[in-house]
This record gives C-alpha cells, structure tokens and sequence, in this order.
C-alpha cells in the first residue's frame, strides 16, 4: 500500500458543483495533515491544514477519519480558478521529525463555465 | 522581498556542465528543504537543513551537493547530471523541522517558485 494516495483524476466538474477529493494514508502513526494546493507549472502552495475535528475555510471543508485513515477535501460552489491540482500531505509521525511529509501524487481538478 | 525565491527559474544544462539552483527564505524560517518533481511522480524530499546543519539526505546521489552557508539561504549544487534529472527543484523552508498542526498552529512548508531544470 502506498504511503498516501490519491485518486489522480482528472475530476471536471462545472462552475458551481460541489467536489470532494478523499485520500488513504498507510502510517497509522501519522498526526498531522494538509492539503496543497498546485497549479499548473508553479509551486505547492498551502490551503489547509486539518485539524482532528475538521475545520472549514469558506467554500473548503476538510475532515480526518483516523479509524479509515483518511482525510477528506470538500470544495462548494466551484470556480473557475478551482482548477489546480490538490496534493494530500501527512506527515510520518515518528520521533525527531525531520521534515517527514509525504505528498501523494495529486488529484486533478478542472472546473469548466 | 518575501517568501521564498528561487534562482534561476529555469536552467538547461549539458551533462558534463557545473551549475548551482539557489534559494532565498525571508520568512526568518530555520528549517529549508530541497524538493524533486518529476512528472507523474509526488514530490520527493532530497535534503533537510536545520540552523544551517544538514538533517536529512534522502539517498541522493553524490551529483547533487547542497551547501547551507546561513538560515537564509541554501544551494544546491549539480555536476554531472543526467537526462532523467530533468524536473522541477522546489525549494522550501519552515519555522522548524517538527511539520504539525498542533493546537497552537501549524508549523508547514512554504514552496519557492522552483527551478525547472532540462538536461540535455
């Protein structure tokens, strides 16, 4: 089983959909999590963290399921600037920690007029 | 300038060239970090420096050398590279090493713009 992983997609949904992105993750010692956001041929960039009890940030939602091991990207009322890639980032979980994230391979989202 | 900057953003070079990426935080961050993306593939983590001391080197073959010289800056190195090391160096760097999200925030990675490298 991979160390994180990823429906690849491409998911094309119209502006105004509501979208979710689920991902698995191996290491049950894993504690922290993220989603990032890449757009086409620029860097990751951060758009959220996830905290146990899930959290939101206006259009995002994101939830962890520790018993499933996985954390969830709900995204509502999609706009055209939506389209990017989003990676699901978690961290190995052991002691020390030195810089210990694991990205997956991504999920591609493309929102269409 | 803010953030992360990476020089050069893109850089072809032949097999037997010398030639260095470098990378630039002004977020006052101690931790800084080399990244590899290739495509279709995640991101791979080639080398981790703390307060300018290497903590990490992921198996990268000697052809990569970074250098850490301050807190702010970091370099990598490359020498003898081969097609297959063509891909996109990211840079990034964070408050310390111990990436969380804990009750009093997150400690997370913060991307330069990268250097997308062609070998020839």
């Amino acid at each position: 089983r991979k160390e994180v992983e990823q429906d690849p997609g491409p998911f094309n949904v119209p502006e105004g959909a509501t979208v979710a992105f689920n991902c698995t993750y191996s290491n049950s010692a894993s504690q922290s999590f993220f989603w990032y956001r890449q757009d086409c041929r620029k860097e990751p960039k951060l758009l959220m963290s996830v905290y146990s009890s899930g959290n939101e940030d206006g259009r995002f939602t994101a939830q962890l399921n520790r018993a499933s091991q996985y954390i969830s990207l709900l995204i509502r009322d999609s706009k055209l600037s939506d389209s990017a890639t989003y990676l699901c980032v978690v961290n190995r979980g052991y002691g020390g920690s030195q810089g210990n994230l694991i990205f997956g391979k991504g999920t591609k989202l493309s929102v269409k007029p | 300038e803010t953030g992360v900057t990476q020089t050069p953003r893109h850089l072809v070079m032949g097999m037997t060239n010398k030639k260095s990426l470098k990378c630039e935080q002004h977020l006052g961050h101690n931790a800084m970090y080399w990244y590899k993306q290739s495509a279709k593939k995640p991101l791979e983590l080639m080398f981790v420096y703390s307060l300018e001391e290497r903590v990490e080197n992921n198996s990268v073959p000697s052809r990569f050398s970074p250098e850490c010289p301050n807190s702010s800056h970091l370099f990598l190195h490359l020498h003898t590279l081969q097609p297959e090391d063509s891909a996109l160096y990211l840079c990034a760097s964070s408050q310390d090493t111990n990436l969380r999200v804990g009750s009093s925030g997150a400690n997370v990675l913060t991307f330069g713009a990268g250097s997308r490298l062609t070998v020839l």
